[in-house]
């Protein structure tokens, strides 16, 4: 089956600071989505994003379906930031998102 | 307020005993899923339903039950087979494949 790697794993940033998330996956994908994960386990949608770039406010995110990998960038970073974020695309035909390991981002203030 | 809800946020199982977690949707989805997250990990999925009064098995299967009587419900039942059914449990739905939408989750634990 598909894999999804995510990284960095773990991610420390001072408040206001900038970041790349990255997400890498080894086959053909229909669409994919980035979630926030918050300290009490709910998973937020940040981008549904099968290519091309979308931008949210202090967020964007990048999907080059061609090369495989998608990027999530956050900017001027704050407290609120801190959880995880996980990468989740869909394979052709199938109902099924394949989550990565995440990344976990800490921020400090 | 539209949203999935699932109840109830904590459950405790004894041993041999199966127990039920709810999730309730009012968004008008066709489609449902349940996955399974242990700690530090991504989710993996338990079972998804297309349509009422269909479903299919995903990655975890073994040990779990699901039923798919109505459009806006999607229990999920935990087994005595399921030897490790410690876990954060999340439901989702979504229209078709797009956009799937989660609920708050249920945390299980073993007595």
């Amino acid at each position: 089956g598909i894999q999804v790697e995510q990284s960095p794993p773990d991610l420390i940033l001072q408040e206001g600071a900038n970041s790349t998330l990255r997400c890498n996956f080894s086959d053909s994908v229909n669409n994919l989505q980035w979630f926030h994960q918050n300290p009490w386990g709910q998973l937020i949608n940040l981008f549904y994003i099968p290519s091309g770039t979308k931008q949210n406010g202090r967020l964007s995110a990048t999907t080059v379906a061609t090369e495989r990998y998608s990027l999530l960038y956050i900017s001027s970073s704050q407290t609120t930031d801190s959880g995880v974020y996980f990468c989740a695309p869909r394979m052709d035909s199938s109902y099924k998102l394949i989550f990565g390991s995440g990344t976990r981002l800490l921020v400090r203030p | 307020d539209g949203g999935i809800t699932q109840s109830p946020k904590y459950l405790f199982r004894k041993e041999g005993q199966n127990v039920t977690l709810s999730c309730e949707q009012n968004l008008n989805h066709d489609a449902m899923y349940w996955y399974r997250q242990d700690p530090g990990q991504g989710l993996r999925l338990i079972y998804y339903s297309q349509i009422v009064n269909d479903f299919q098995k995903g990655d975890i299967a073994e040990g779990y039950s699901v039923s798919r009587e109505k459009k806006e419900s999607f229990p999920l039942t935990v087994t005595s087979a399921q030897k490790n059914p410690t876990a954060f449990y999340l439901c989702a739905s979504s229209i078709g494949g797009n956009i799937q939408y989660f609920g708050a989750g249920t945390r299980l634990s073993v007595l």
